[in-house]
Order: C-alpha cells, then structure tokens, then sequence
C-alpha cells in the first residue's frame, strides 16, 4: 500500500539552531513530492515540492528539502529556526501515472515543530 | 500565487440540521477539487473527490448521502453536510488543482471549522 511516514510526533530545537523534519514515503515509481505547513485553525500552506532535477529543493520562509532516491526520502531543513516557524507540518506525495490515485495527495501524519526562544 | 477561498470559516449548527461549505478557486479554474476531515492533532482524511460537471467520487466509509458535494462550475464546488450531528463537528478543508499546471500541486483553502451542538 501506498504511504507517507513522517516518524516524529514533534520535534523541537531552540531559535537559531537548524531544524530537520523527516518524511520517508513508500510509492511506486518517481512521484511528486509536497511539504506544507499548517497553523492553527488554518488551511495547509504550500512550503515546497519536487518534481524532477536537483534533488535540493528551496521553498518558502527559507526552507529546503532534500530529495533521496535512494532511500525514499525528503527531509524537510532550515538552516536556522525562528520561533514564528512552529506549527504543524505534513509532507504529501502525489503518484505519477493515470491510475486512481493520480490525483490524490498521501499525507503523512504531520509532525509538530516547536521552536523555543 | 493561486487562492482557494472557503466559506464559512467557523460555523455552529444545532443536531438535525443542515451545513453548507462553499470552496471557491478565485483566480484558476480548478476542474477538481477535493473535501477533507482533520481531526484534532491528525492528519488530513480525503472524502471525497468533487468533479466539475459530474458525480463526486467518495473514499471508502465516507457516506455519499450525508456529505453531498456539488461541483457546478470550475471555480465552486460546495459540500453540504446533512442532518449534522455532533460526531461530525470537525475541521473541513478543501483544495483544488489548476486544470492548467500539471505538477500535481494543490491549493488549499482556509478550512472551515464545523461545530454541531
């Protein structure tokens, strides 16, 4: 079956250090590759993706992710966290294909960021 | 960048009685869009997939009776929760694909939070 596994509940790092959010998806074939961020009582905001080409991805609010084929994997980093970048965060994967999930988004469970001053 | 406008954002109804969410894609024409229930501190559930012009298709377990979805034109789609009650106070988001960018990223609206007393 298809899945998105983001391993850690929350994660937390203290303003100013860099903050790493892991995600690992079991999909067949090569598919697109989301992160979005989601604040309370909010709508879920589109971070970053990857489609094809440098597996360093850069997105919005100074995030990256990097993209590892080998290991099924897109780990979302910032070089330096501020505390304005706590929230929830969900990593989605989309199939590529045209079968019945071509246009639905996986999710993972999402992962809680907590940055302390 | 695209805007998925959802309305309303926060809505309280008695048992019995009937809800209406309306997603609406301000700047692209979106062909299909799609219904989600979070729970609190879980992830996104897929409900269903709303189709311009056709039949919404329903995830497994979601009750295509109690949730209707309309998707009239390519700007709207509209899901309506019938004969609420409590057990489906929940957060409900929507997001929609541009029919003219074929990365697979979605656009998500703010979410509208249902209470049902």
């Amino acid at each position: 079956a298809q899945s998105v596994a983001q391993p850690e509940d929350q994660v937390n790092v203290a303003e100013g250090n860099p903050l790493t959010v892991k995600c690992t998806y079991s999909v067949s074939g090569n598919p697109y590759l989301f992160w979005y961020v989601q604040y309370p009582n909010r709508g879920l905001q589109f971070l970053l993706k990857y489609i094809t080409g440098d597996n360093l991805v850069k997105g919005s609010y100074g995030f990256e992710a990097e993209f590892n084929k080998s290991q099924t994997s897109f780990h979302l980093k910032k070089p330096s966290a501020l505390v304005s970048d706590s929230a929830l965060y969900f990593c989605a994967v989309r199939p590529r294909g045209s079968s019945g999930g071509y246009n639905k988004l996986i999710f993972g469970a999402g992962t809680r960021l907590a940055v302390h001053p | 960048g695209a805007v998925v406008s959802q309305h309303p954002s926060r809505v309280i109804c008695k048992s019995g009685t009937s809800v209406k969410i309306e997603c609406r894609s301000l700047d692209f024409q979106a062909t299909t869009m799609f219904w989600y229930r979070q729970f609190p501190k879980q992830s996104l559930m897929l409900m269903a997939t709303s189709n311009e012009g056709s039949k919404a298709t329903y995830e497994q377990g979601v009750e295509k009776d109690k949730f209707l979805i309309n998707h009239a034109s390519l700007t709207l789609s509209t899901l309506t929760v019938t004969s609420a009650h409590p057990e489906d106070s929940s957060f409900y988001i929507c997001s929609a694909r541009d029919r003219d960018l074929h990365t697979g990223e979605l656009f998500f609206g703010e979410g509208s939070r249902l209470t049902v007393l």
